[in-house]
């Protein structure tokens, strides 16, 4: 199946840095991709559909300005945290679409993200 | 209401079980019914979907849908200690641009 990397694995900050988590789908081309947070113990949460060459789209709740969402070129899409706090400690995973009806996701293996 | 409902468990069972996972949903517009299988602090790989109702089989793994009782299920024949994981049903259809929509993950474990 096709591949999707996903960099850093795990990151630590102080408060009011920013942190950028890449994805990378490596054999194919991801015109859109998908960026959710996932608590311990819970499922994932949709925080925004990264579009290649256009705007984002984030899903209510979730702040435009403070997750910056990237999507320059079709097989790389970037998040960054800006300004994070202890609150935006959590696992950031990304994903791609095998095709425009999204029944087939390729995962990244995930970002744990901690803020002191 | 969620639009998908999952038991978290935990789950425990011996090696060697039959493992049964459901999910039940609410949005009679859903399509396409996947599970996905997440090991701890890992991205969620794609186990099975199928389309529509009806049985698919993969292996250990078989994937069944009924859309009349909009209800989904997974089982695992002959549990293996390195199936223990949490597993995810996902389900999308047409309506809303084919947004995925994941269930809470149930946690298994299998006993060896």
């Amino acid at each position: 199946g096709a591949v999707v990397s996903q960099h850093p694995s795990w990151v630590i900050c102080k408060s009011g840095t920013s942190v950028k988590i890449e994805c990378r789908s490596l054999d194919f081309q991801a015109t859109t991709m998908f960026w959710y947070r996932q608590f311990p113990k819970q499922s994932l949460m949709l925080m925004a559909t990264s579009n290649e060459g256009s705007k984002a789209t984030y899903e209510q709740g979730v702040e435009k300005d403070k997750f910056l969402i990237n999507h320059a070129s079709l097989t790389l899409s970037t998040l960054t945290v800006t300004s994070a706090h202890p609150e935006d400690s959590s696992f950031y995973i990304c994903s791609a679409p095998d095709g425009p009806t999204n029944e087939k996701l390729f995962f990244g293996s995930g970002t744990q993200l901690s803020v002191l | 209401q969620k639009e998908v409902e999952q038991d978290p468990g935990p789950l425990s069972v011996p090696e060697g079980a039959i493992v049964s996972l459901n999910c039940t949903y609410s949005n009679s517009a859903f399509q396409y019914f996947m599970w996905y299988r997440q090991y701890s602090r890992k991205g969620p790989e794609l186990l099975m979907y199928t389309y529509s109702s009806g049985n698919k089989e993969d292996g250990r793994f078989t994937a069944q849908v009924d859309k009349s009782s909009k209800y989904i299920s997974l089982f695992i024949r002959d549990s293996q200690p390195s199936d223990s994981a949490t597993y995810l049903c996902a389900m999308s259809g047409n309506t809303g641009g084919f947004k995925t929509i994941f269930g809470a993950g149930t946690r298994l474990f299998v006993k060896a």
